[in-house]
Formats: C-alpha cells, sequence, structure tokens
C-alpha cells in the first residue's frame, strides 16, 4: 500500500515570495491533516479537511496561509506572501476516518522542508 | 487546552539496554487518546504505540510498553533492548475523544531525542 506522498521534499524561497505544496493521501482515507513543525518542537496543526470539507483551521494565519482538497483527494497549501518564520517542515497526514468513538491512525508524509531567506 | 509536557531534550541508552522516555499531559477531559511517534531523520512520522485513556491496561507493541498513570497525568515509554535503528525524535501525543471541537487533532509535546550507542 502506498503512503502518503508529499512534494517538493525541500523548497527554498524569498520573503515575501509565494509557495506551494502538495499532498496526496493514502487510498481512501477520508481525513487529511495538515501539520507545521518548526525546528525543535512538535507538530502544530494547521488544518483538518474530512473529505473536501475544512473540519478545523481556527490555528491556520488565513492572512497568508490557504488550503484546498479538491474532490476529496489531494489537497494543496499554499503560502503568500512567506515570511522568515514560516521556515518549518510541512507535514500532511492521513487517516482513514474520524468519527465518535471511533479512533484512526494518523499516517504521516515525509514532508516539504521551507526554508525562507 | 490540553498540553503535552516532554521534559527530557535528549536522552542516549546503550544497545540491548532499557530506556525510559517521560511525557505528561493536562486535560479537564476523561476520554482521550494517548500516543508515541518516532521521527527518524529522514523526517517519516511513524506510529509506535497508542494507549486509550478508558483502559487500565498498559499498551505492549514489541519492545515497546507505556506506563499510563491517568491520575497524574503521566505517559512514559519504555524501550527494551534498545537497537540502533530506535535512535530517533520520539514525540509524545494528545487527542481528545470528544468530537465537538477539533475531530482527531493530535496534539504534540516537544520531543525528546534519542541517542543509541552500539
Amino acid at each position: 500500500e502506498a503512503g502518503v506522498a508529499q512534494s517538493p521534499r525541500y523548497k527554498i524561497i524569498e520573503k515575501r515570495q509565494s509557495v506551494a505544496f502538495w499532498c496526496n493521501p493514502i487510498s481512501g482515507h477520508a481525513t487529511l491533516y495538515w501539520y507545521q513543525q518548526i525546528l525543535g518542537q512538535g507538530p502544530k496543526l494547521l488544518i483538518q479537511f474530512q473529505n473536501n470539507g475544512v473540519v478545523d483551521d481556527s490555528q491556520l494565519p488565513k492572512d497568508r496561509f490557504s488550503a484546498e482538497r479538491l474532490k476529496g483527494v489531494d489537497s494543496t497549501l499554499k503560502i503568500q506572501p512567506a515570511k522568515l518564520e514560516d521556515s518549518a517542515v510541512y507535514l500532511c497526514a492521513s487517516s482513514l476516518e474520524v468519527d465518535r468513538g471511533r479512533q484512526d491512525t494518523q499516517y504521516f508524509g515525509p514532508g516539504t522542508r521551507l526554508t525562507v531567506l | 487546552a490540553q498540553t503535552v509536557t516532554q521534559s527530557q531534550p535528549e536522552m542516549s541508552v546503550q544497545e540491548a539496554e532499557t530506556v525510559t522516555l517521560s511525557c505528561t499531559y493536562d486535560t479537564s477531559e476523561s476520554d482521550y487518546y494517548l500516543f508515541w511517534y518516532k521521527q527518524p531523520p529522514s523526517r517519516q512520522m511513524i506510529l509506535v504505540i497508542r494507549q486509550e485513556a478508558y483502559k487500565q491496561q498498559n499498551a505492549t507493541e514489541n519492545r515497546f510498553s507505556v506506563n499510563f498513570q491517568k491520575a497524574a497525568k503521566s505517559f512514559s515509554l519504555k524501550i527494551s533492548d534498545s537497537q540502533l535503528g530506535d535512535a530517533a525524535m520520539y514525540f509524545c501525543a494528545y487527542r481528545s475523544a470528544d468530537y465537538g471541537g477539533s475531530q482527531g487533532n493530535l496534539i504534540f509535546g516537544k520531543g525528546t531525542k534519542l541517542s543509541v550507542k552500539p
């Protein structure tokens, strides 16, 4: 079974430029998550999708970050314009389903390391 | 809001020996899940073990086991017979079982870097 795919693996940009990351979850997984992992810290949730609807985006800096999940499969996360503090690893994860009383494992992709100069 | 604290930024263990990584958490909820994730240098996060708060029995997965103390809000990971491949960052994570708010959101600690000496 193929895992969560992400691209690119690395990206270096100047501040104020824009950047986009792509994620392809495990086939059949309804729930998709984007996490931001700053060096020396644990991942922090940015946004969660259930199929193609947003479940939680309370920690997404909406003035510069946007995300979409077309047709409930692939997802893109965009930053425009980027700031120095956006330098981090962006992790995508997916799970089969999230439902009351049910627990499903989140499977993570390899991440995209973003450096903003 | 829930928080997860890992007080050991780095730990070291000799190959074949046992090491325990500490984790404490803060929550007012009674039903939740706890996890240990491993993140090798390649950065792919892998689930090591999970514990349901309503279960009193500690979870075990081969060489990995947990000591879950619900009243103390403590969730430590014990790695027995340590192997070189166990070297990685280990993250403790919390997830609410209440889906009224954030559904499925994992709250992570800052991690513990484990080194294994040959």
